[in-house]
């Protein structure tokens, strides 16, 4: 089975810190995700990464950057934390984006972390 | 942006009744996926239904695409208490008929299965 592993299951950060959110994945996926979950607004793309060093912006990267220096570890930097950061955050992985019939690979999920940004 | 968007927000059932969720979604797609997340937890993949595919079965788990009208259903047939659960549907946003590499969610459907 596949495992996504994030680091803190809960944190609790001061406004203005620079927060590192932590992923490794043991299936040797060349993509990786995160995406943050607020209720009411559904799981939101905020970058992901194709291959080591890689990285594109998904829909909302605004105050976040990613760091992808080894293929099993992608990590979430928040630059300056503030509160609208305060969110449940979900890292994922996958083989590939599309198969050969253009579908795309599942995503597996770590359990997420909760941060608190006061 | 949005793709796809499920409906009813919140489904609470008996224990043994079907449980059923729809998804509705704005552009074309290659393939539509549906997850499952606990309370907590990250999300679990449960099926891909391929966009030349009308249904497709799991277990307990059918899943239904109609490409004319742009949606999707998940039944849960003979629902049990451990399917408490928010149910996602996800689909790539892909205009070109090549595929997208992202994968975009809807808000979810809470369901609750009472013993």
């Amino acid at each position: 089975d596949v495992k996504v592993t994030q680091s803190s299951r809960y944190l609790v950060k001061r406004t203005g810190e620079k927060v590192f959110l932590e992923c490794v994945q043991d299936m040797d996926h060349e993509n990786m995700f995160w995406y943050r979950q607020d209720p009411g607004l559904g799981l939101r793309l905020i970058y992901f990464s194709y291959d080591v060093k890689m990285k594109e912006k998904g829909d909302i990267p605004e105050g976040y950057s990613v760091s992808r220096e080894k293929k099993e570890r992608f990590s979430l930097i928040l630059e300056s934390a503030s509160t609208n950061q305060t969110s449940m955050y979900l890292c994922a992985s996958s083989w590939a984006f599309l198969d050969r019939d253009h579908n795309n690979s599942p995503l597996h999920f770590g359990n997420g972390t909760r941060l608190t940004v006061t | 942006s949005q793709q796809g968007e499920e409906d009813p927000q919140a489904l609470s059932i008996q224990e043994g009744e079907n449980a059923t969720m729809n998804c509705s979604y704005k552009t074309s797609i290659n393939n539509l996926q549906w997850y499952r997340q606990n309370s907590g937890r990250g999300l679990v993949h449960l099926i891909l239904i391929r966009s030349n595919e009308r249904e497709k079965h799991s277990g307990r788990l059918r899943v239904t695409l109609d490409t004319s009208k742009k949606s999707s259903s998940l039944l849960i047939t003979a629902s049990r208490a451990a399917d408490t659960a928010s149910y996602f549907c996800a689909t790539d946003a892909s205009s070109s008929g090549a595929g997208s590499y992202q994968l975009t969610f809807g808000k979810g459907t809470k369901l609750s299965v009472i013993p």
